[in-house]
């Protein structure tokens, strides 16, 4: 069956703009999950959603970060006024009800 | 507090030749999960194994095992007879009953030659 897709692949913008991160779980997975991959912090956990709610948001690095889920399924990581430590890929994953998680092929953000 | 090290930054192999990739972790909680993932190339992070910590039977999968020890902390995962193919990035994560978020070792880059 289908895996996690995100979109876009690879998002090149201008420090100081906002961006938009997409991500479509494996259909029936109820928990979706964001990570941060970057060359200094190694694989970082951002936020995890349980249906559309946030019970963990503990690793969203600052408040121009914030993610929403809509309709138990998609989900969208959204960076305001970007910054060039914020380039790094941001990687989508979803499980079962808290079981293995599955992750997508990632974002690659590149913040000039 | 949680932490997954993975000693090994680096590791060069002939094909064919055995290799164990190290993952020692540390966690308060009794109850956890352990994973390895493998991410080639591409970019994608695959889904490897998960283990339970009440479970500390040793898993082979084809050319590949786990031996997890609690006494010990570790997790090791070996390849037998590597393939070029192998090349990768290996990850081991440790999840806490109770806490959703994986928690990730630096990985273990290895590069399987011809």
């Amino acid at each position: 069956g289908a895996g996690v897709s995100q979109s876009p692949s690879n998002k090149v913008t201008e420090k100081g703009k906002d961006v938009e991160l997409r991500c479509d779980p494996i259909s029936g997975h109820t928990a979706l999950y964001w990570y941060r991959q970057s060359l200094g912090q190694g694989l970082e956990f951002l936020i995890y959603f349980q249906g559309n709610s946030a019970p963990d948001k503990s690793g969203l690095p600052s408040d121009r970060f914030s993610a929403e889920r809509t309709g138990g399924s998609v989900s969208t990581l959204t960076i305001q006024r970007t910054q060039q430590e914020d380039s790094a890929v941001y990687l989508c994953a979803s499980s079962y009800q808290g079981e293995t998680q599955y992750f997508g092929p990632g974002t690659r953000l590149l913040v000039l | 507090a949680q932490k997954v090290t993975q000693a090994q930054t680096e590791i060069s192999v002939v094909e064919k030749e055995d290799v164990t990739l190290d993952c020692v972790y540390e966690t308060r909680d009794t109850t956890y999960y352990l994973f390895w993932y493998k991410q080639p190339p591409s970019g994608e992070l695959v889904f490897l194994i998960r283990r339970n910590s009440f479970d500390e039977q040793n898993e082979i999968s084809g050319r590949y095992s786990w031996n997890f020890q609690k006494s010990t902390s570790s997790f090791n995962f070996t390849i037998t007879a590597s393939q070029v193919v192998d090349s990768a990035v290996y990850f081991c994560a440790l999840r806490n009953t109770g806490f959703q978020k994986l928690v990730f070792g630096t990985g273990t880059r290895l590069l399987v030659s011809p």
